[in-house]
């Protein structure tokens, strides 16, 4: 268990709709990560938060967006669903804000219909 | 633009040799590099690191090389068991990024019995 807690595990909806993931850090990471896994994209970086500021962007479309609350946790929110949107989403944290020694959670598996 | 690349997609060893896979990287600006391990339905997990300024570093039952002159970085499985069935991924951090790492595409350890 690495302390990183995502919900939900499976989501299943339709295309144009919105979702909403939710990721809890490990307990004292300040930074939060967010990645998407496709099965020919392998691991691509979203986007980065470090104590509640947005710390780095990487490809994450427009109509996607994520925040980190007061208490760390963090929300990625993807909206006007496509099908190519599908694939499993994973969170990871860390102490620092350097992107080093990230602690992954088990990942929401999106299905786009 | 800048990559880490793999060798072998799969790599399949034999119960109880050692497993030695291989990561090719571009950057020769890179000062930190890391391997994890993603099991079939989980999130990857943190197996070990290395700096720059080093050229080994063990842990339990694995070894991570670096070799600068080439940009080649290797991770030695020890004894292998059926339990590192897993996708193993390298992953190199430029200085000059904006603190993110840059993933390899992974490799698929198979163990035969």
């Amino acid at each position: 268990d690495s302390g990183v807690t995502q919900t939900p595990k499976h989501l299943i909806t339709a295309t144009g709709q919105r979702v909403t993931l939710r990721c809890s850090p490990r307990s004292g990471d300040l930074s939060v990560y967010w990645y998407q896994q496709s099965l020919d994209q392998g691991l691509q970086f979203l986007i980065q938060y470090y104590n509640g500021e947005e710390r780095a962007k990487g490809n994450i479309l427009e109509r996607f967006s994520a925040q980190q609350f007061p208490d760390l946790h963090s929300e990625l929110n993807l909206s006007s669903l496509e099908l190519g949107d599908s694939a499993l989403y994973f969170c990871a944290s860390s102490v620092g804000p350097a992107g080093e020694k990230l602690f992954f959670g088990s990942g929401t598996q999106l299905s786009v219909l | 633009g800048e990559s880490v690349g793999l060798h072998l997609p799969t790599l399949s060893v034999q119960e109880g040799d050692n497993s030695i896979i291989n990561c090719a990287y571009s950057n020769s600006a890179s000062d930190y590099f890391i391997w994890y391990k993603q099991e079939s339905g989980k999130g990857p997990q943190f197996i070990i690191d290395i700096r720059s300024n080093m050229d080994k570093r063990q842990g339990q039952r694995v070894t991570v090389l670096l070799n600068k002159t080439v940009k080649h970085l290797s991770l030695q499985i020890a004894a292998t068991q059926p339990g590192d069935s897993a996708v193993y991924f390298c992953a190199e951090k430029p200085m000059d990024s904006n603190y993110q790492l840059i993933w390899g595409a992974g490799t698929k350890l198979i163990i035969k019995p």
